[in-house]
């Protein structure tokens, strides 16, 4: 079956460095995938997505793209900020969009 | 406008209880999928119910089970409740129509659910 996997945390970092967290998957047929961030006490949000090969989302400064030769979405910015400090999930969706399977999260910490 | 709202926001019940957790999606929003989060991992998927249909089920036991009422509101429900269904449960919704692949999917805060 269809499977996300993604760096283990926490990273940590200082304010202002140049964020990376790896996703790669595992998928038949052609998913969509996406970036979600949890703040603390809260639900997912979306932060962005890509629907197709070669294809780059972005988002309040993060981007990703959608590499299919190396099944990998990796999640960047440039400069974090202290307000980036949240749990990011990379997640895909099968064909026909009734599910999202889920990694298992990468916790940031970005220090002033 | 309202987002994805579940109800309640946290439960604690007793193990071989049963509990009924209800989601109302995105005003427009046809179609309701339920997750579950355990502490320190990403959500897992439950169901995904459309038009009052069940579309998906995730490798859940049978005593999970959900339904969708015609106003597109949602519960779902756990029987025999175990220690292990100690966790966050999430509710989407989408505007997904005709199996459209590439739809956002908007998630509630949660129920935080905790069997003792």
């Amino acid at each position: 079956g269809d499977s996300v996997t993604q760096m283990e945390g926490p990273v940590t970092l200082s304010e202002e460095a140049f964020l990376t967290i790896n996703c790669t998957y595992t998928a038949t047929g052609y998913p969509s995938l996406f970036w979600y961030v949890q703040y603390p006490g809260e639900g997912l949000q979306l932060l962005l997505k890509a629907t197709k090969a070669d294809d780059k989302g972005s988002n309040k400064g993060f981007e990703a793209t959608y590499r299919k030769e190396t099944t990998s979405f990796h999640l960047e910015k440039g400069s974090v900020q202290v307000s980036d400090s949240a749990v990011y999930f990379c997640a895909l969706s099968d064909d026909a969009g009734n599910m999202l399977t889920f990694g298992g999260g990468t916790r940031l910490m970005v220090k002033p | 406008d309202a987002g994805v709202t579940q109800s309640p926001t946290h439960l604690i019940k007793t193990r071989g209880q049963h509990v009924t957790l209800r989601c109302s999606p995105i005003s427009g929003h046809k179609s309701v999928s339920w997750y579950q989060q355990v502490l320190g991992q990403g959500p897992q998927f439950i169901f995904q119910y459309y038009e009052k249909e069940e579309r998906g089920r995730g490798n859940f036991p049978d005593r999970f089970s959900a339904r969708q009422f015609p106003n597109y509101s949602s519960e779902l429900n756990v029987n025999a409740l175990l220690l292990g269904d100690s966790a966050l449960y999430l509710c989407a919704s989408s505007s997904l129509t005709g199996g459209t692949p590439n739809t956002e999917a908007f998630f509630g805060q949660g129920t935080r659910l905790t069997v003792v």
